[in-house]
């Protein structure tokens, strides 16, 4: 299994530029998550997903949408790049139902520059 | 108030020392605890979850005091590919199993 992918690793934008942040999971997991991480800051969540066409808004949606197609994908779309965007962005997946644990399987980061 | 709060360090230990991080919540209604750690540049990955009673891992030891809403991590022994920033995070008890994550504590080992 290759786990949690995320595509670009690096990207820098010009303000007001569009782009996708991709996101794939291939452990059929149902819940699907996006976070930011900005320096000295804790991981805040932008977007969340508990299964294909099913999404809602985490505590930092804002300039960002999501769509969730299939189990495996899960696309995060800004629309006019700010400068306030620029951070690490973190993607993460993990089964409906797990007994005892709460863990989140993450992704390796997109790190978003926009100038 | 932050939701989690922790001790931003750095803490710096030499290989072999004892080290202890703490973490403290706000939501009474957290459902459960853990700490993540997290390499430099690369994503956060699970070290331990947090029981009440207390649980060891090999040299490492959480703890859970409910009572007054904090979180400890002891180290023993430690190494130097223990160098890292580790967070603590909480659920809350809503149904998509949201994680709050406090800004991590950052740990230098040095020989």
């Amino acid at each position: 299994n290759a786990g949690v992918t995320q595509t670009p690793k690096f990207r820098i934008l010009k303000i007001g530029q569009s782009m996708t942040l991709q996101c794939a999971q291939d452990m059929n997991h149902n819940y699907m998550y996006w976070y930011r991480q900005d320096p000295g800051m804790g991981l805040k969540l932008i977007y969340y997903s508990v299964g294909a066409g099913i999404t809602d808004k985490g505590e930092v949606p804002n300039g960002y949408n999501v769509s969730r197609s299939t189990t495996e994908d899960f696309p995060l779309r800004l629309e006019l790049a700010a400068p306030s965007q620029t951070s690490v962005y973190f993607c993460a997946s993990r089964p409906e139902r797990v007994a005892t644990s709460a863990e989140q399987f993450f992704g390796p980061g997109t790190r978003l520059t926009v100038l | 108030r932050k939701e989690v709060e922790q001790d931003p360090g750095p803490f710096n230990v030499p290989e072999g020392a004892t080290v202890a991080f703490n973490c403290t919540y706000s939501n009474s209604a957290s459902q459960s605890f853990f700490w993540y750690r997290q390499d430099c540049r690369k994503e956060p990955k699970l070290l331990m979850s947090v029981y009440s009673s207390g649980n060891e891992d090999g040299r490492f030891t959480a703890q859970l005091n409910r009572a007054s809403q904090y979180i400890s991590l002891l180290i023993r022994d430690s190494k130097l590919s223990d160098s890292a920033t580790y967070l603590c995070v909480v659920k809350l008890n809503t149904g998509f199993q949201k994680l709050v994550f406090g800004t991590g504590t950052r740990l230098l080992v040095s020989p």
